[in-house]
């Protein structure tokens, strides 16, 4: 099993802060997926194939990496943006998720 | 449009079998898989196993010795069964539809099973 572990479990950013989120995988992957989470909803796609935006995602997003180091980043943040972010693999079954990254507005 | 639901007791007694009901319209079973998904409280998503579009099933190792899925293709319907249920099984449950290029493409609302006596 492909084990994700996300840096950090929590972050604050003030609004216009650019922000990173890390997820490293035990095994090499093909591709990263990302999906947004607020509370009380379902997970929402939010990044595909490591750095395709999914519709009605804001541009200010990107996502980048290779191999086992995957991120998501943030250009400016914005107070919609705060938001558990989970990372995920379709690699190999069974397809895992990172813990999740809480993105917090300070 | 593509939708999910998912339906079922929101209370299990704990070493009882859990079922559950994925009902989908805006698309046809036998052109897309189906998963179902779990989610404990505040922790990260773990997917339990998937009905493909040709009737074929992959499971969780992890969950494979109590999991059953299978599905109705004329009522457009996913079924999860899930036996000796035990504490650490409750969180919400969610059937997903999987697209290989986007993933977890579109999630039902999900379902809140508590598992407990």
């Amino acid at each position: 099993e492909i084990v994700l572990t996300q840096s950090p479990t929590t972050i604050a950013a003030s609004p216009g802060e650019k922000v990173t989120i890390t997820c490293r995988a035990s095994s090499s992957v093909s591709y990263m997926y990302w999906y947004q989470q607020k509370p009380g909803a379902s997970p929402k796609p939010w990044i595909y194939d490591t750095s395709k935006l999914a519709s009605g995602v804001p541009n200010r997003f990107s996502g980048s990496g290779s191999g086992t180091s995957y991120s998501l980043t943030i250009n400016t943040m914005e107070t919609e943006d705060a938001a558990t972010y989970y990372c995920q693999q379709w690699s190999s079954t069974p397809h895992t998720f990172g813990a999740g990254t809480k993105l917090e507005l300070k | 449009q593509v939708q999910l639901k998912e339906s079922g007791p929101g209370l299990v007694q704990p070493s009882e079998t859990l079922s559950l009901t994925c009902t989908v319209s805006g698309f046809s079973l036998t052109s897309y898989s189906v998963s179902w998904v779990r989610q404990p409280s505040g922790k990260g998503p773990e997917w339990m196993g998937r009905m493909w579009y040709d009737g074929d099933t992959a499971y969780n190792s992890a969950l494979k010795s109590r999991l059953s899925i299978s599905r109705d293709t004329s009522k457009n319907q996913v079924f999860l069964k899930m036996n000796s249920l035990q504490t650490d099984d409750t969180g919400t449950y969610y059937c997903t539809r999987d697209s290989t290029v986007m993933g977890f493409a579109y999630w039902g609302q999900g379902t809140l099973v508590t598992v407990s006596s």
